[in-house]
């Protein structure tokens, strides 16, 4: 079936400095993903979004890649700040429901 | 633009009691969807609601269950509730329009069973 991965559980970053987040998807028919960040004892609140006509795209701060040839997309953060410490998923939402990765913790230290 | 409310925010029950939560969506959005998330199985989607019809179905047995109401509202119901089904309880709404699918989601429910 459908599945979407994360590559590390965390990620420690010293702060300002810049964060990637990877992520691998197997459908290869897949057009939509989203990026998401969760902070503890909150829901996922929508970060950026990307179309597979697309390779990259930038936001304030975030930059999504999206390479089809081999089925992966990195989230990359500027200027990590302190506030951006949560869970980082990636979904797939070339479908009605979105198939979620594993995520990845972003931890950022002074 | 308020965003996606649920209620109630935490909420603790037995083994074998049923429970229903609400989702009031963002203001004009239709698509309703209800996800379970917990530490081992990560975020997994339960059922999505369109114009008062369940579009999509997760793989969850049919003690859970949900509806949508003709103002976009969503409940979701578990019945006979099992310890596994202590989870944070998340509802995500959309437009669904062409190019405006991005579901945004409520601070959740978060759901304990004893």
């Amino acid at each position: 079936g459908e599945s979407v991965g994360l590559h590390l559980p965390t990620l420690s970053v010293q702060e300002g400095d810049n964060s990637i987040i990877n992520c691998a998807y197997s459908n290869s028919a897949s057009d939509y993903f989203i990026w998401y960040k969760q902070e503890s004892g909150k829901g996922p609140q929508f970060i950026i979004d990307i179309r597979s006509n697309m390779d990259k795209r930038q936001g304030q701060r975030v930059t999504v890649l999206l390479n089809k040839t081999v089925k992966h997309l990195s989230l990359q953060i500027a200027a990590t700040q302190p506030g951006d410490s949560a869970v980082y998923f990636c979904a797939d939402g070339n479908t009605d429901k979105l198939i979620f990765g594993t995520g990845t913790r972003l931890q950022v230290f002074p | 633009k308020a965003g996606v409310t649920q209620t109630p925010r935490y909420l603790i029950k037995t083994r074998g009691q049923q429970v229903t939560l609400s989702c009031s969506p963002i203001s004009g959005h239709r698509s309703v969807s209800w996800y379970q998330q917990t530490p081992g199985q990560g975020l997994q989607f339960l059922f999505e609601y369109f114009s008062e019809t369940q579009r999509n179905k997760g793989n969850f047995p049919g003690r859970f269950s949900g509806r949508q109401f003709s103002n976009s509202r969503s409940e979701m119901n578990v019945s006979t509730l099992e310890l596994g089904d202590s989870a944070l309880y998340l509802c995500a709404s959309s437009l669904f329009l062409a190019g405006e699918e991005t579901q945004y989601f409520g601070p959740g429910t978060r759901l304990l069973v004893l």
